[in-house]
């Protein structure tokens, strides 16, 4: 019950393309849903985040939708660019428990 | 820069040996904690700390332990060092309250030969 799944493992997609991550968990007790970005030889940053009140945050290129009934959440790239290769990690947590529980992550490639 | 600094970013252990992964932030964050991060596996919590004096176990915390006695500094030992603790180890460090992110060191690499 404290899993996040994510998917796919890895991921092509054209420069210009549209990358989808999906991520699906079962605590309905979480409420704090972040994705972070890791590149090579680099720790993961946090890349938007958001929280089960709202369906869809938009910050510039990159949007979670958040579908609370089917407890899944995804991050969609918009016109996507060699810069945002990358792994993707989603995560989540619940109410004032520090800890995260993470997603396996997806390995993003765009290729120009 | 504020922030999470790791060092050393690469050792080289022999089976056997011991050695601290120290990590120290300037953030004045309550929470800080350690991963390890293996290829497809994601990033695994080893032990955590919610504040100066107070340590406990994540998912995979046998051979190594933690210390905290400043706010500023959370240092990962590794008692004997095995083959299967080659990996990368990230420290991660996040403030009270609801919407803080973490931020995460750049990292050590680790092998143990």
């Amino acid at each position: 019950q404290q899993q996040v799944k994510q998917s796919p493992q890895s991921l092509i997609v054209q420069k210009g393309g549209i990358s989808i991550i999906n991520c699906a968990y079962e605590n309905t007790a979480f409420d704090y849903f972040p994705w972070y970005q890791q590149f090579p030889g680099k720790g993961p940053a946090l890349l938007i985040a958001i929280r089960p009140d709202v369906s869809e945050k938009k910050e510039g290129r990159f949007t979670i939708s958040f579908n609370k009934s089917a407890k899944q959440f995804s991050l969609h790239i918009m016109d996507s660019q060699p810069g945002d290769s990358a792994t993707y990690f989603c995560a989540a947590s619940s109410g004032s428990n520090y800890q995260l529980i993470w997603g396996a992550g997806t390995k993003l490639i765009i290729k120009p | 820069n504020a922030g999470v600094t790791q060092t050393p970013k690469f050792q080289v252990l022999k089976t056997g040996q011991s050695m601290t992964l120290q990590c120290a932030q300037d953030m004045n964050h309550e929470y800080m904690s350690w991963y390890r991060q293996d290829p497809g596996m994601g990033l695994r919590l080893i032990h955590y700390s919610v504040g100066a004096g107070i340590t406990d176990q994540g998912e995979v915390p046998n051979g190594y332990n933690v210390s905290r006695s400043t706010t500023e500094d959370f240092p990962l030992r590794l008692l004997s060092a095995a083959p299967s603790q080659t990996s990368v180890y990230f420290c991660a460090s996040r403030g009270a309250g609801a919407n803080y992110g973490y931020t995460f060191g750049s990292g050590t690499r680790l092998t143990v030969v």
